[in-house]
């Protein structure tokens, strides 16, 4: 079965540090750019970051420059987002996404999402 | 940014009939538009991209239109499997953005 699953997520408290993973299957992980978008109350569908199929370009949205680090293993079908500094408005389900194309930013492949919160 | 705005945020429809869901961008993303569907506490799926082009596996009854500013979904004969939440998502430049989002109700 192709998908992706997502884990690390759980409750830590403002400027505290996690670490998310994801890991695919079903598929040649290391042939796709894969992505982290998440949804949070506040800001609904926010795309996070990117990274291409082989590591070697990354971007980041607003949200996550300077404080994430997107990262993958393909050798172990893995994906990861490093997040640290954390604020309350990070609070939210983070997904991991797979892009149709090369840097297309269209996401045809989702996990089922791991719940961050960020509170004291 | 490109802001990314859809109408109606809410829209109550029965079984059978055809709704029709709007998305404006604040700028001319050419066809490069995305339409989601989510489900309670689910990932969304994707259902349609390049405004028009259904994704492999998603029913003929959703269709896409548009181009430069302003696009439509529209779902045909709605089912009792389409009440969700609906996005548009525009990729045609950084950072690449998600409307608000338009949530369909059973009437």
């Amino acid at each position: 079965e192709v998908q992706l699953v997502e884990s690390g997520g759980g409750l830590v408290k403002p400027g505290g540090s996690l670490r998310l993973s994801c890991t695919g299957s079903g598929f040649t992980f290391g042939s796709f750019s894969m992505n982290w978008v998440r949804q949070t109350p506040r800001r609904g569908l926010e795309w996070v970051a990117s990274i291409r199929s082989g590591g070697n370009y990354i971007f980041y949205g607003d949200s996550g420059k300077g404080r994430f680090t997107i990262s993958r293993d393909n050798d172990k079908g893995s994906l990861y987002l490093q997040m640290s500094n954390l604020r309350p408005e990070d609070t939210g389900t983070y997904f991991c996404a797979r892009d149709k194309g090369i840097a297309v930013y269209l996401f045809d492949l989702w996990g089922q999402g791991t719940l961050v919160t960020v509170s004291s | 940014d490109i802001q990314m705005t859809q109408s109606p945020s809410t829209l109550s429809a029965s079984v059978g009939d055809r709704v029709d869901i709007t998305c404006r961008a604040s700028q001319s993303i050419n066809s490069w538009l995305a339409w989601y569907q989510q489900k309670s506490g689910r990932a969304p799926d994707l259902l349609i991209f390049k405004a028009s082009r259904l994704e492999s596996g998603v029913s003929s009854r959703f269709s896409g239109s548009g181009s430069g500013t302003e696009f439509n979904l529209t779902i045909s004969s709605l089912q009792p499997d389409d009440f969700a939440t609906y996005y548009c998502q525009q990729y045609n430049a950084y950072p690449y953005t998600f409307g608000q989002g338009t949530k369909l109700e059973i009437k």
